[in-house]
Parts: C-alpha cells; structure tokens; sequence
C-alpha cells in the first residue's frame, strides 16, 4: 500500500497476557521504527530496523517486550505478560533510510 | 542527549488568528528538526523539516519554522488558523549523530481554536 499499515487499530488485553502487534511498511522502506506513546504525552522510541537487522533496541522498556522483522519486511512488536503500565499508543514508521519518516496510524493498546 | 521542550501544553486561539508554538531543543551538533500534527486517533503527520540551509521552512497546510541556532529554537508559525487545524502539534530532533536515527520528541501541544 501507499502508507505504514498496522494492526490491530485497538487490542485490549487482560493484565498478564501476550500481545502481538503488526507493522506493515511502505514497499522499499529499509528502515523501521517502533515507538511508544503514552496517553498525554509525545512518543518515545523502542526500537529500530535496518532490513532484518535490529540494530537499536535501547528504549525496549523491559525483556516482555520483543520485536521482529525476520525478512525485513513487516515487523511483529510482542509483549508479554502485559501490564497495564504496557497501555499507550504504539507506532511505526519507516524510511528509506534516515529521518524522514512516514508513520502508521498505530495500535491502542488497553491493558485492563 | 538530545531532548525537545514545548513549554504551552494547550494553547486557544480564534480562528483567522495568528499562531506560533514554542520549540527548544538540546542537540550537540547540527540538529535536524521536525514538526509533526496528530489529529485524534490518528498517527503523526510531517508538517514540515529541517535538515540544512535556508532556516526559514516552509510546511504543508500554510505552516512555516524558523530555525533559530543562538536560540536553540524551532518555532512553528501560521499566520491565519483555520478550525481545521486544531489537533496535538509535536516537535522532534534528531540529526547524524543521532543513534540509529531515531527521534526524540517533545510533550506535545494541543491546539484549540475558537469559532
């Protein structure tokens, strides 16, 4: 497609399950990015994709969260055994390389 | 490190008014500089950038930055709002230096704009 593709738009999740949120890119886009975003706030990086090589994954906030993009395509963001501190809007972008971003619409994630 | 202040947290203006948002960025060397618009439920959408040369930017939707380096600022400037426009305005840094290109964003503003 023409834009950044993710899925689900909203997941609600009982406090202790897994989560898997998918990130479809712009078609070329050798660079990938996940950010979080609280509710009120601006969003903060997670981690970073060159094709399937995860070359920065500094702002994972803990070892539940986990991403993936095998055949440096779409990218997988799993959270495991979520905690309602996990609640916020996840985004991804992607670039053909750089800053230039172009970002999804992302996921709500509702951890009850 | 580099970090992004947006001292308004909610700004109102009239519609038909002018507008400018703050910026203030920390970076340690050329900075490239972003604004970004998010409308409720939506992703973020460029406004504009700034990478080099002319600091006066020009953006989609009639918005313009000026980069201004003694005053580590990226103000946002419109000169007339439509109601249109009211949304969360976010501004962003990165630039070469930055670890794995990734950007660093401020709080946000939310703009409202009074009929």
């Amino acid at each position: 497609g023409a834009g950044v593709s993710q899925s689900p738009r909203y997941k609600v999740a009982k406090r202790g399950q897994d989560v898997a949120l998918r990130c479809d890119p712009i078609s070329g886009h050798v660079s990938l990015f996940w950010y979080q975003q609280a509710l009120g706030q601006g969003p903060e990086f997670l981690t970073y994709f060159q094709n399937e090589a995860q070359l920065d994954k500094s702002g994972l906030p803990s070892d539940r969260f986990f991403a993936e993009r095998p055949e440096g395509s779409v990218s997988t963001l799993k959270i495991q055994r979520t905690q309602q501190e996990d609640s916020a809007v996840y985004l991804c972008a992607s670039s053909l390389g750089g800053q230039d971003y172009t970002f999804g619409s992302g996921t709500r994630l509702t951890v009850v | 490190a580099q970090s992004v202040t947006q001292p308004d947290i909610h700004i109102t203006v009239s519609e038909g008014a002018s507008l400018e948002l703050r910026c203030n960025y920390s970076y340690g060397a050329t900075p490239y500089l972003f604004w970004y618009v998010q409308s409720p439920g939506q992703g973020l959408q460029l406004l504009l950038k700034y990478f080099s040369g002319d600091t006066l930017v020009q953006g989609i939707k009639g918005f313009e930055a000026e980069f201004k380096r003694s005053q580590s600022s990226f103000n946002l400037r419109k000169p007339s709002v439509h109601w249109s426009d009211a949304a969360e305005y976010f501004c962003a840094v990165g630039g070469p230096e930055s670890s794995g290109d990734k950007l660093t964003f401020g709080t946000g503003t939310r703009l409202a704009v009074r009929p």
